[in-house]
């Protein structure tokens, strides 16, 4: 499998940014970076990925380090909507094997 | 767009008995896959098709559990029969073609409790 490795859970103050980090080490060179998050009582919802640029969309920002080990995704100002468990991911392959691990669980405090 | 349709959103059983979810995936995606997701823990695959074909039934028990999607568009997973430790969130997604790390949409999921 294609590991990644993630804190269990982060806190984060509304309104303030937050950077939710992912090591791979063991990621090789076509494999993507994905991002999932999952609220309570839904099925995941994509983020963001990237293969070796950093990348921004309208929900968040991923950072990939120039060696690839690690990437870290980017709420630029969290709100309580964002309270999820967030998934690092690496999509090898064809691209449709996604290795899920167990995600960390953020805590947006009012 | 209607999203990934998935029923029954909930089912609770006793042991031993057979059970069926169904999954209507987003229209024109090709590819259809089935998560398994345990309590606290990420999803994990089970199946995946391309158009009516199963290419990746690696992680699916096939012991006990079968899947289908006849005409290349909704899919049926079954367990037959279920075990106490078959309780847990089974996840359907789509997405449009393989070969391209797209974006894959997810069902909310249906609940399975074995009693």
């Amino acid at each position: 499998d294609a590991k990644t490795t993630q804190p269990n859970s982060m806190e984060s103050n509304e309104e303030e940014p937050v950077h939710l980090p992912c090591n791979h080490s063991t990621i090789s060179g076509t494999d993507y970076i994905h991002w999932y998050r999952q609220l309570p009582s839904q099925g995941p919802e994509y983020v963001i990925h990237g293969l070796t640029s950093n990348v921004n969309n309208r929900m968040a920002s991923l950072a990939i380090a120039e060696d690839r080990k690690s990437s870290t995704l980017i709420l630029h100002r969290a709100t309580l909507r964002d309270a999820a468990v967030y998934y690092c991911i690496l999509s090898i392959g064809t691209g449709n094997q996604f290795y899920f691990g167990t995600g960390t669980s953020l805590t947006v405090i009012p | 767009e209607a999203g990934v349709v998935q029923s029954p959103r909930y089912k609770i059983i006793e042991k031993k008995q057979p059970v069926a979810f169904w999954c209507n995936p987003i229209s024109g995606h090709n590819t259809l896959y089935w998560y398994l997701q345990n309590l606290g823990q990420g999803p994990e695959l089970l199946i995946r098709y391309e158009n009516e074909e199963a290419v990746d039934d690696s992680q699916l028990p096939k012991d006990r559990f079968s899947a289908e999607r006849l005409k290349g568009v909704d899919s049926t997973l079954k367990i037959q029969p279920a075990e106490l430790g078959d309780s847990a969130v089974y996840l359907c997604a789509s997405s449009e073609r393989t070969g391209t790390h797209n974006e894959q949409f997810f069902g909310p999921g249906t609940r399975l409790t074995v009693l």
